[in-house]
C-alpha cells in the first residue's frame, strides 16, 4: 500500500516564498515517479500547475515551480498572491498503471 | 481548446448501477491516456481508472472488479460503469486527460451520492 504524503497545512506571508512537499511513507520520489501538482480551490475543479516533475502547464505563471528536493517532491510559489490560498496536491505515478494522490496541503496566505 | 464535460451523476441507492460519461471536444479520446479522479465530499483526491490509448485499463484497488472504464469513438466519449455502489463512492467524479503521467485537462465533475 502506497502512500503519498503532504504536510497538512502551511503558510505563508503575502509576496514569500512556500515550498510543499510530497514524500513517499516509504522510500524516495524520483523523477520516475513522474509528479505532478494541482491547486484546488473550494467548489471548483482541480487545475494543473505542473507535470513531469517540472513541467508547467498552459497559462501557470512561472512563480510556479516544480522540484526534487532530496527524496521527495516540491513544488515552490515564489512572490505569494492572496489568491494563491488554496489546497495542492500532488500525484505520483507508481507504476503498472497506477497513480496516488497526497492528501493535499491547505496553503494560507496572511 | 481541449474540454471535458461530464454528466451522468445523480442520487443511487447502495448496491446501484450507474454510468458517467465525459464528453472531449479539441481531443480525441482514443489518441490520449484519460483518466477518472474522484473527491468526496470534506476529502482529497483519489485516482480511480485510466484508460491507455492502446487500449490497456487499470483501477485503483478500492473500486476493481466494480468499476469498468471505457470509451467511444464515434461519439468522443470516456464513460465510466459503475456498480455494486457503495455509500463510500460517493464522491464528485472527474475525468481528466493525461500528459506526461499527469492529469493536465480536468472537467468540471459531477456529483454521484449513494444514498438510501
Amino acid at each position: 500500500q502506497t502512500v503519498v504524503t503532504q504536510e497538512p497545512s502551511f503558510s505563508v506571508s503575502p509576496g514569500g516564498t512556500v515550498t510543499l512537499t510530497c514524500g513517499l511513507s516509504s522510500g524516495s520520489v524520483s523523477t520516475t515517479y513522474y509528479p505532478s501538482w494541482y491547486q484546488q480551490t473550494p467548489g471548483q475543479a482541480p487545475r494543473t500547475l505542473i507535470y513531469s516533475t517540472n513541467t508547467r502547464s498552459s497559462g501557470v505563471p512561472d512563480r510556479f515551480s516544480g522540484s526534487i528536493l532530496g527524496n521527495k517532491a516540491a513544488l515552490t510559489i515564489t512572490g505569494a498572491q492572496a489568491d494563491d490560498e488554496s489546497d495542492y496536491y500532488c500525484v505520483l505515478y507508481v507504476g503498472s498503471g497506477i497513480w496516488v494522490f497526497g492528501g493535499g496541503t491547505k496553503l494560507t496566505v496572511l | 481548446e481541449v474540454q471535458l464535460v461530464e454528466s451522468g451523476g445523480g442520487l443511487i441507492q447502495p448496491g446501484g448501477s450507474l454510468r458517467l460519461s465525459c464528453a472531449a471536444s479539441g481531443v480525441t479520446v482514443t489518441s490520449n491516456e484519460m483518466s477518472w479522479v474522484r473527491q468526496a465530499p470534506g476529502k482529497g483526491l483519489e485516482w480511480v481508472s485510466v484508460l491507455y490509448s492502446g487500449g490497456g485499463t487499470y483501477y485503483a484497488d478500492s473500486v476493481k472488479g466494480r468499476f469498468t472504464i471505457s470509451r467511444d469513438t464515434s461519439k468522443n466519449t470516456l464513460y465510466l460503469q459503475m456498480s455494486s455502489l457503495r455509500a463510500e463512492d460517493t464522491a464528485v467524479y472527474y475525468c481528466a486527460r493525461l500528459r506526461g503521467f499527469g492529469m493536465d485537462v480536468w472537467g468540471q465533475g459531477t456529483t454521484v451520492t449513494v444514498s438510501s
